[in-house]
């Protein structure tokens, strides 16, 4: 059954700093692969999303994510953090059919 | 830009009341879902939605849940009688089709149960 794995509850770090969100899957088969992230009282907005094709995907606000393979994992990473990134993203997996899986979600706090 | 929006954004109500969750999903979607996420959890998938049929369903949902698509807007989640464990943020989502497509999600309805 496909899992999700998100290594860091919360990621405290400064602005302008780069950060990178952790993100490890376990699936037998190939899956899609999404990052969404949540601002305080909203809903999910995808970030950026894996399909096929090149493992490095952008996604909004400057973010990118890489797809590795042979390690399971999907990191989300950012050069460069503002003020503005404060929220909680969530990893998420999608083999057949309709349901995403999610992962328990990392809160990332940029400090001024 | 189109959204899913969500009523109400937050219910409270006795255990073994029934509660309707609705939910508006864009327009031209076709595919309709329900999560939820019970504090300190993860995101749960529920339910998925098309073409006036359940396609997909989770342990979770068992017969105390129903969903319907009563008018060509709206899309509900009813909860017959609930429990002190139902107590979570409903999320509803919507995508134009299943598989690699986009859900967009709505912001979520916290359901407290009493």
């Amino acid at each position: 059954a496909q899992s999700v794995t998100q290594l860091d509850s919360q990621v405290p770090v400064f602005e302008e700093a780069p950060v990178e969100l952790r993100c490890n899957y376990s699936s037998s088969v190939s899956v899609y692969l999404f990052w969404y992230v949540q601002y305080p009282n909203q809903g999910l907005q995808l970030l950026l999303k894996y399909l096929s094709g090149s493992t490095l995907v952008k996604g909004i606000n400057g973010f990118e994510a890489e797809f590795n393979k042979s390690q399971t994992s999907f990191h989300l990473r950012k050069p460069s953090v503002h003020i503005s990134d404060t929220a909680e993203y969530f990893c998420a997996v999608k083999e057949y059919g309709n349901k995403l899986v999610f992962g328990a979600g990392t809160i990332l706090r940029v400090k001024s | 830009e189109p959204e899913v929006t969500q009523t109400p954004s937050h219910q409270v109500t006795q255990m073994g009341q029934e509660v309707i969750l609705r939910c508006v999903p864009i327009s031209n979607h076709l595919y309709f879902y329900w999560y939820r996420q019970i504090l300190g959890q993860k995101v749960e998938f529920l339910v998925s939605f098309y073409n006036n049929e359940i396609s997909e369903k989770s342990e979770i949902f068992d017969d105390q849940f129903s969903v319907e698509r009563p008018d060509g807007s709206n899309f509900t989640l009813k909860i017959r009688s609930t429990k002190l464990e139902d107590s979570a943020m409903y999320f509803c989502a919507s995508s134009l089709t299943p598989s690699a497509d986009t859900q967009y999600f709505g912001p979520g309805t916290r359901l407290t149960v009493l």
